[in-house]
């Protein structure tokens, strides 16, 4: 199993363009996660997704979107990139469990530059 | 909303010393995680806390968490250089339904 898979692993963009992070994975996991992680903040939780065909905010969602048409995948975009969007992104994704237990499991990061 | 605050920031030790990171949240949490990154890695689940007053082991790890279910602490006894990395809480509220709000992290840097 390949886990967590994240594409690209790097990018560089130009303020106002636009790009999809790609996060698939392959444990049948109800539950997937997009973070940002800067310096110092720990991870940020951007968007998450509870299930296919749904999602929802998290803490940090202005100038994000995401979608999950298929239970394995799960978008994240860009429409107008900044600087202050530069940061490393990582995917996770957890099982379900009415106990609650739900330990994540990340993908390898997406680095991102907007210059 | 919630808040989890973890210090030290960072922590330089001797190989063989000890070390310890605190973890403290703004409200009383439902459970709380531990994960590490190696550096240029991704986070790595280390153990989970549910039970107020729990402590948990894991080789020379000593998690715990506090009766108020409200901080929680990881003790590395003797550290090695393969300790090195950050270590980050995650604590999930009562109401935050399936959202983890992790801590800023502490960095152990380990000298041989």
């Amino acid at each position: 199993n390949a886990g967590v898979t994240q594409t690209p692993k790097f990018r560089v963009l130009k303020t106002g363009q636009s790009m999809t992070l790609l996060c698939a994975q392959d444990m049948n996991h109800e539950y997937m996660y997009w973070y940002r992680q800067d310096p110092g903040m720990g991870l940020r939780l951007i968007h998450y997704s509870v299930g296919e065909g749904t999602t929802a905010k998290g803490e940090v969602p202005d100038g994000y979107n995401v979608s999950r048409l298929k239970k394995q995948n799960f978008l994240l975009g860009l429409e107008s990139a900044a600087p202050s969007q530069t940061s490393v992104y990582f995917c996770a994704s957890s099982y379900f469990e009415t106990s609650g237990f739900y330990e994540q499991y990340f993908g390898p990061g997406t680095r991102l530059t907007v210059t | 909303g919630q808040q989890v605050m973890q210090i030290p920031q960072y922590q330089h030790v001797q190989e063989g010393e000890d070390f310890t990171t605190y973890c403290n949240s703004s409200t009383t949490l439902s459970n709380i995680q531990w994960y590490k990154q190696r550096p240029g890695g991704h986070p790595v689940f280390l153990i989970q806390l549910v039970k107020s007053g729990e402590v948990k082991k894991q080789k020379r790890l000593t998690f715990q968490f506090g009766e108020a279910k409200k901080n929680s602490s990881l003790h590395i006894t003797a550290t090695q250089t393969t300790d090195v990395g950050t270590y980050f809480c995650a604590g999930r509220g009562n109401n935050a339904g399936n959202m983890l709000t992790f801590g800023g992290g502490t960095r152990l840097m380990v000298k041989p």
